[in-house]
């Protein structure tokens, strides 16, 4: 069955430092996506960043990237020069085939703070 | 504002009672979902719209529960005979046929009291 995991419920890091957010995932397919969203408390889930099963590259998105490894089945969330923004509930997801209904699977999420 | 409309954003409502939630897509997108999260947990899928057919249910859509997306814009979530158990933030999020990702929006947090 499709599952995510991320195992850290809370994190802190130093404002302007940078910070790893973990993220496995389980599927048996081999054309899947992996997500992540940032949702701050107001409530919105704010797409950060995207990669393919198929892609080689890691994705980048400004501060943003993605550090995926396939054969580990993980896609951590790297955030570069961390921000007092930049605290909020951050979520990995998963979606399974690339023509399917893009519905999402999520994990239970990482609160992050980033202190002054 | 072009991004994903819900309506309403807080809604407190006694237990047996019936509730609508509404969601507007982006207007171009053709697709649309609806998700429930509850508090410390990450959203859980409930349905899925491409254009007005309901493609998709999960189990966790119980019969209490119906979803709607006449003309395939926008959608209706309606719980009737709410429990306490239905207490979450109801999230619907739309998404194009060559997006990559889905647009959510700011949700409805549902109190049943």
């Amino acid at each position: 069955a499709q599952k995510i995991t991320q195992t850290q419920p809370g994190m802190f890091v130093q404002e302007k430092e940078a910070v790893t957010l973990d993220c496995t995932y389980d599927t048996s397919d081999q054309s899947y996506g992996l997500f992540w969203y940032k949702q701050p408390s107001s409530g919105e889930m704010i797409f950060l960043i995207y990669q393919g099963s198929y892609d080689e590259q890691n994705a980048t998105e400004g501060r943003y990237s993605l550090n995926f490894q396939k054969a580990r089945k993980s896609a951590n969330l790297v955030i570069s020069a961390s921000q007092l923004g930049d605290s909020a509930m951050y979520f990995c997801a998963m979606r399974e085939g690339m023509d399917s209904s893009y519905k999402l699977i999520f994990g239970s999420g990482t609160r992050l703070l980033v202190r002054p | 504002d072009t991004g994903v409309s819900q309506d309403p954003r807080h809604k407190i409502t006694k237990r047996g009672q019936n509730v609508t939630f509404r969601c507007d897509p982006i207007s171009e997108h053709n697709r649309l979902y609806w998700y429930r999260q509850t508090l410390g947990q990450g959203p859980e899928f409930l349905t899925y719209f491409q254009n007005e057919a309901q493609l998709e249910k999960s189990r966790l859509l119980s019969d209490r529960f119906s979803a709607e997306r006449p003309k395939g814009s926008f959608s209706t979530l309606e719980i009737q005979r709410t429990e306490q158990g239905d207490s979450a933030m109801y999230l619907c999020a739309s998404s194009g046929t060559v997006t990559t990702e889905a647009f959510f929006g700011q949700g409805t947090r549902l109190t049943v009291v």
